[in-house]
């Protein structure tokens, strides 16, 4: 019964490629995000979105986009994928602009190769 | 610019001893102030809460003290214990309006030797 759930865990591709995270939560939250974890631990959204509106951090490179294909998903692509994209990405939910809390999922670790 | 700054960076007490890891935050538009625990391998899991109209928060062994006029928030951990090993953030976000996401502190790694 994972509330936040990412797929794959791990995820190994050469420089150059297009990749795809997925991202599902059954929480009934309202909002969902994502965010990126350098090789320090350093936590930073990336985007913010709901079935209303998509907030995207402006330094976040136009190689990612977000997809929401309904309220209970929101993947994540990356486009011709750099060195500096290896990092852990966590997906994560929240209701009622996060006044209950976060959920994050367990993270997906992209290493580019 | 860090609109959140977390020390100590890393962290190592004694078992049963009381850990502390303090936050200043900059943008007095923050309203939440959340504390997450994160083990290796799993994600940030929201740890203990606070909003600036209290001074304090407790649950159980780990508390949060907030000082509104200095800008800054403290958690303390009482009787540490070797489970308690992780990374912790500190959080800060604006309740209403703009981006509605967390401004993470860059993390302290806790060690509670045995």
């Amino acid at each position: 019964d994972t509330a936040v759930s990412q797929t794959p865990k791990y995820l190994v591709t050469q420089m150059g490629n297009d990749k795809s995270i997925k991202c599902e939560q059954n929480l009934g939250h309202d909002t969902m995000y994502w965010y990126k974890q350098d090789s320090k631990k350093f936590l930073k959204i990336m985007f913010s979105y709901n079935n209303k509106e998509l907030i995207i951090n402006e330094t976040v490179p136009n190689r990612f986009s977000p997809k929401s294909p309904d309220k209970a998903h929101l993947n994540l692509h990356i486009n011709s994928l750099e060195l500096g994209d290896s990092a852990v990405y966590f997906c994560a939910s929240s209701q009622g602009q996060g006044r209950y809390g976060y959920t994050f999922g367990s993270g997906t670790r992209l290493t580019v190769v | 610019q860090q609109q959140v700054k977390q020390s100590p960076q890393s962290l190592i007490v004694q078992k049963g001893g009381i850990s502390i890891i303090n936050c200043a935050y900059e943008n007095t538009a923050f309203d939440y102030f959340p504390w997450y625990q994160q083990f290796p391998g799993k994600g940030p899991a929201l740890l203990i809460a606070i909003r600036p109209d209290v001074s304090e928060k407790k649950e159980g062994r780990f508390t949060i003290s907030f000082n509104k006029s200095a800008k800054q928030f403290s958690l303390h951990i009482m009787d540490s214990q070797p489970g308690d090993s992780a990374t912790y953030f500190c959080a800060a976000k604006i309740s209403q309006g703009g981006a509605d996401g967390l401004t993470f502190g860059k993390g302290t790694h806790l060690i509670i030797q045995p």
